[in-house]
This record gives structure tokens, C-alpha cells and sequence, in this order.
């Protein structure tokens, strides 16, 4: 059971570049996350989705956009790659308020 | 005043050692909790969810204080491999399933 596969896991962008990093989950989950993680602030939620067709903006989301066009992927993108967007972006899955499983993660750097 | 607060730590125990961390939230109508344990550059996983007053599972103890809207989480004999950041988690309830992360607690247990 593979849970929750995040690609790429390390990737390196141009200032200027785009991206998009691919979520998939297996476990038939409704809910759907991308979070960023940064020393010292914590997960930031970038943007969520409750459903298939539906996306919603969370605490961060400039510079980024997303679509969940099947139930069992959420794809992030970015549009032009800041150097500001240097990260660790982990996407989740939910089957019930509260409980998440996450994946991996995608370190990524903008030079 | 953050939604979620904890203190960063670090709390350096020795083995054996019985260690408790506290986390206050703010919006009173939070109904569950959940502590999230991340390891050094992993993706969290859930612990521990708590509801009404408590939780226990094996040497860990989950407690709610509605009254002082705080929770929590107590470790009793610690292991080496309890060296972690642990998250404190609260629902952003009627906003589609969102969780507000504090910005977690470092632990390390030295022999």
C-alpha cells in the first residue's frame, strides 16, 4: 500500500521557472493538502481540496496554483519560481477531520 | 495571539526521564485535538488524536483542559527514538477540513 507518493523528491528551479510537483494517494481519500515547511514557521497550508473539481486557497497561496482533476491526485504548481519559494513541500491526505497522512516531501530550491 | 502555541524546546532528557509538553489553543469551540510527531527532515505522522478529557496509549498520555484551552502530551521512560518535534493540532473546523500546526516542540533524549 503505497499511501501517499510525492514527485519529484528534490528538485533545483532557475528563478523564473515553473514546476508543477505531483501528490497521489491511494487510500480513496477525500481531502487533499500541500503544505510548505520552513525553519521556524512551521506547515503553512498552501491549498487544500475537499473533493474532485474543488480547490480552496489556504494561508499562502500567492505564487502558487493547484488542480485536483482526479479524486486520487493533487498537483501544485509554480508559476514563476521565487527564490522565497525554497522549501520542503509535503502533501497529505484525509479520510476524517483531523487525521492526515502525509507524504515524503519535495525539497525544493529556486537559485 | 496564534491559534495554536507551543513551546520550540528544545527539552534535552535523559533516558528514563518522564517529560510533559503543553500547547494552547485559542478558538474555544475546538472539539479534538491531535498530536503529529516529525522526525528530522520526514513527514509528520500522527501520535495521537484526543478527545473530551484524554487519551493514553502505552508510555503516552494526551490530556484536554477546556477550562485553560490547553492540551497536553506526556511521556513517560523516554527512548532514544522518541528524539523527534512534536506537532500540537487543531481543526480549523467550517473551513473544509483545514488543521492548524503549531510550530511543534523539539525533544531529544540523550543516553
Amino acid at each position: 500500500n503505497a499511501g501517499v507518493t510525492q514527485t519529484p523528491k528534490f528538485r533545483v528551479l532557475k528563478t523564473g521557472q515553473s514546476m508543477t510537483l505531483l501528490c497521489a494517494q491511494d487510500m480513496n481519500h477525500e481531502y487533499m493538502y500541500w503544505y510548505r515547511q520552513d525553519p521556524g514557521m512551521g506547515l503553512r497550508l498552501i491549498h487544500y481540496s475537499v473533493g474532485e473539481g474543488t480547490t480552496a486557497k489556504g494561508e499562502v497561496p500567492d505564487g502558487y496554483n493547484v488542480s485536483r482533476l482526479k479524486k486520487q491526485n493533487f498537483l501544485l504548481g509554480l508559476e514563476s519560481a521565487a527564490p522565497s519559494q525554497t522549501s520542503v513541500y509535503f502533501c497529505a491526505s484525509s479520510p476524517v477531520l483531523g487525521i492526515q497522512y502525509f507524504g515524503a516531501g519535495t525539497r525544493l530550491s529556486v537559485l | 495571539r496564534k491559534e495554536v502555541e507551543q513551546d520550540p524546546g528544545p527539552f534535552n532528557v535523559p533516558e528514563g526521564a518522564t517529560v510533559a509538553f503543553n500547547c494552547t489553543y485559542s478558538n474555544s469551540a475546538s472539539q479534538s485535538f491531535f498530536w503529529y510527531r516529525q522526525d528530522c527532515r520526514k513527514e509528520p505522522k500522527l501520535l495521537m488524536s484526543v478527545y473530551s478529557s484524554g487519551n493514553e496509549d502505552g508510555r503516552f498520555t494526551a490530556q484536554l483542559n477546556r477550562a485553560s484551552q490547553y492540551i497536553s502530551l506526556l511521556i513517560r521512560d523516554s527512548k532514544l527514538s522518541d528524539s523527534a518535534t512534536y506537532l500540537c493540532v487543531a481543526p480549523a473546523y467550517n473551513q473544509g477540513g483545514k488543521l492548524i500546526f503549531g510550530q511543534g516542540t523539539e525533544l531529544s533524549v540523550k543516553p
